[in-house]
């Protein structure tokens, strides 16, 4: 079974920029994969903020995009804010089954 | 408004099993797949599987293979989840999550596995 695997924690300053990342044991990441990207505050569902790869729902805030980056997917957050501090959370599909990464905690500060 | 409502916690001796329900409202359930995620205390999402919820093909993942059953009652837009041989590992908040690209989650079910 794949691994799939995101930095356990980054910060990033209010205003700032930060990437995080979602790498998968098989190889490349690639569309194939449909990656999500889901985020989640203490004592809450997660929320789906990015879906196959790049794409937003209408609640998922501009200051969020998609990418394939590196070989990995990515999900970049321009201009932080403090709202957007909790744990970030990608899915791959791997032929129908799907695995999540071990989770991002992102610190605004 | 689109809903995924859940059922309570509920607390189980190491092995049995549990059965939680996922009811749907607001979209048409047979729409679309439902996932189930756990998350035990602490930890990661952690995927189940899937529940064609229109003609209920499922795959599961290979962590729960043998020992989780998704079915679903389409005239009550319900889907549950069922899981045998408890241990204490499996103590966590168990989602369902549907709709189109994952958009509705439900608010999560705790069950406890203890003695």
């Amino acid at each position: 079974q794949a691994v799939v695997t995101q930095e356990p924690s980054l910060t990033v300053s209010p205003g700032g920029t930060v990437t995080l990342t979602c790498d998968s044991s098989t190889g490349a990441v690639t569309s194939g994969h449909f990656p999500y990207w889901f985020q989640q505050k203490p004592g809450h569902a997660p929320r789906t903020l990015i879906y196959d790869t790049n794409n937003k729902h209408s609640w998922t805030p501009a200051r969020f995009s998609g990418s394939l980056l590196g070989g990995k997917a990515a999900l970049t957050l321009s201009g932080a804010q403090p709202e957007d501090e909790a744990e970030y959370y990608c899915l791959l599909a791997y032929s129908g089954a799907r695995i999540f990464g071990g989770g991002t905690k992102l610190t605004v500060l | 408004q689109v809903h995924l409502v859940q059922s309570g916690a509920e607390v189980k001796q190491p092995g049995a099993s549990v059965k939680v329900s996922c009811k749907a409202s607001g979209y048409s359930f047979t729409s679309y797949s439902l996932h189930w995620v756990r998350q035990a205390p602490g930890q990661r999402l952690e995927w189940m599987g899937w529940l064609d919820a229109g003609n209920s093909n499922t795959k599961y993942s290979q962590n729960f293979q043998g020992r989780v059953t998704f079915t679903r009652d389409t005239s009550a837009s319900t889907a549950y989840m069922e899981l045998g041989s408890l241990k204490s590992e499996d103590t966590a908040v168990y989602y369902c999550a549907s709709g189109g690209q994952l958009s509705i989650w439900g608010q999560g079910t705790l069950i406890i596995v203890s003695s």
